[in-house]
């Protein structure tokens, strides 16, 4: 089983809003990482944990807060976002940070509209 | 920086035709990865690509890697419609687990 559970499929806000993302997998992933997808474009990393600490965070703005309770969970807290924000967002996993063959396998993301 | 590049970036096939599509990366590195998405749809991953010379092979795609050149190709053999999707190649750079993604190449497969 290679599944990587993503909820909401669909979300739209407004700006003002508070909003979270959530993502789950249960392979016992030691890596987990968002993405933000703009239609026809590929898709762009946001943040990686490692061993759920932030390892990676590619200079993305405050509105964007991720956090990562446990290994198998991956949220991502929205707030106060714009509409350009708006974008497919992935969610990955991948079994161990430091291995070689480290394939990431993705969720089915959810669409985010910011009004 | 890493940067990938792919071509081309739109192909449209007969069915029954072959192709290839090329991603080009500019600094070494020790993996590759190919990955198709279609329409509305989340990723999947196809191969992974490790070695120079390395060869995988599925149904009517294989992929190869020529880490000198810092190329891989991913040649579809007789196309049919199935194939229709957009493929991605990405690269990890050579610390952390950071993958840069090409540009994607959208297969269109004419009947």
């Amino acid at each position: 089983d290679t599944e990587v559970t993503q909820t909401p499929k669909h979300l739209v806000m407004g700006m003002t809003n508070k909003k979270s993302l959530k993502c789950e997998q249960h392979m016992g992933h030691r890596a987990m990482y968002w993405y933000k997808q703009k239609a026809k474009k590929p898709p762009e990393l946001m943040f990686v944990y490692s061993y759920e600490k932030l390892s990676i965070n590619e200079s993305v703005p405050s509105r964007f807060s991720p956090e990562c309770p446990n290994s198998s969970l991956l949220n991502l807290h929205l707030h106060a976002l714009q509409p350009e924000d708006s974008a497919l967002y992935l969610c990955a996993s991948s079994q161990d940070p430091r291995g070689r063959r480290n394939i990431q396998y993705f969720g089915a993301g959810t669409r985010l509209s910011v009004l | 920086e890493l940067k990938v590049e792919q071509n081309p970036l739109f192909l449209s096939m007969q069915e029954g035709k072959n192709y290839t599509i090329y991603c080009n990366y500019s600094t070494t590195s020790d993996r590759l990865y190919w990955y198709r998405q279609d329409p509305g749809k989340s990723l999947e991953s196809l191969f992974v690509l490790l070695s120079n010379g390395a060869v995988k092979q599925e149904g009517r795609l294989m992929a190869s890697l020529d880490t000198k050149a810092r190329l891989s190709t991913l040649h579809i053999t007789a196309a049919v419609h199935d194939l229709s999707a957009t493929y991605f190649c990405a690269v990890n750079t050579e610390y952390g687990n950071k993958l840069v993604f090409g540009a994607g190449t959208i297969l269109r497969v004419k009947s």
